[in-house]
């Protein structure tokens, strides 16, 4: 079974810096799919970035990037110039043969002003 | 753009009464999910919906668990005797294609508190 894992429970970032938030995943597939989805207080789920396993590049998405690592089976999210609305818990989560998504267990990112 | 909606936002509930959780997909979407956290958890696949059958079901997806497409919009979630621990937030999904091939978008969820 595929595993997610998120090992920070919380992250906090100064504004207008940047900050990585880490990803790690198990999988025997070759073809996959990982997404990185926000949650705000409000608690819905917004996707942020999508990356597909085939592709070497790595997918960019204005202010947002992933660092796609497939040996290593990481795929960490960086914020730039982070803003005050990116405050969220953030979830990485797998999509792979079968159609569900693994989500891991997410991290709080604070934005400080 | 096209969203995905779910009624009610919040549903309270006497244990052991049936609850029905509702979802209006994207209209051209083919495959529907729903998903639940339990608060301060992470988000747990329940089951996955194609072509009028269930395509895959989580262990969590048990006989008090069910899901019907009744009229071509609509997408339910029924739970027949409701337990404390079914207390959470429920998400519907919906995604053109499977398997990640377009990503799968949420509504806002349903909060369902069993009393």
């Amino acid at each position: 079974a595929q595993t997610v894992t998120q090992s920070q429970p919380e992250m906090s970032v100064q504004e207008a810096e940047t900050v990585t938030l880490s990803c790690t995943y198990d999988t025997s597939e070759s073809d996959y799919y990982l997404f990185w989805y926000k949650q705000p207080p409000s608690r819905q789920m917004i996707l942020v970035i999508r990356q597909e396993a085939y592709k070497q590049q790595n997918a960019t998405e204005n202010r947002f990037s992933v660092n796609f690592q497939k040996a290593a089976k990481s795929f960490s999210l960086k914020i730039s110039d982070s803003q005050l609305g990116d405050a969220a818990m953030y979830f990485c989560a797998y999509s792979g043969g079968n159609e569900k998504l693994t989500f891991g267990t997410g991290t709080r990112l604070t934005i400080i002003p | 753009e096209p969203e995905v909606t779910q009624t009610p936002s919040h549903q309270v509930t006497q244990m052991g009464q049936e609850v029905i959780l509702r979802c209006v997909p994207i209209s051209n979407h083919l495959y529907f999910y729903w998903y639940r956290q339990i608060l301060g958890q992470k988000v747990e696949f329940l089951v996955s919906f194609y072509n009028n059958e269930i395509s895959e079901k989580s262990e969590i997806f048990d006989d008090q668990f069910s899901v019907e497409r009744p009229d071509g919009s609509n997408f339910t979630l029924k739970i027949r005797s409701t337990k404390l621990e079914d207390s959470a937030m429920y998400f519907c999904a919906s995604s053109g294609l499977r398997q990640g091939k377009q990503p799968q978008h949420f509504g806002d969820g349903t909060r369902l508190s069993i009393l």
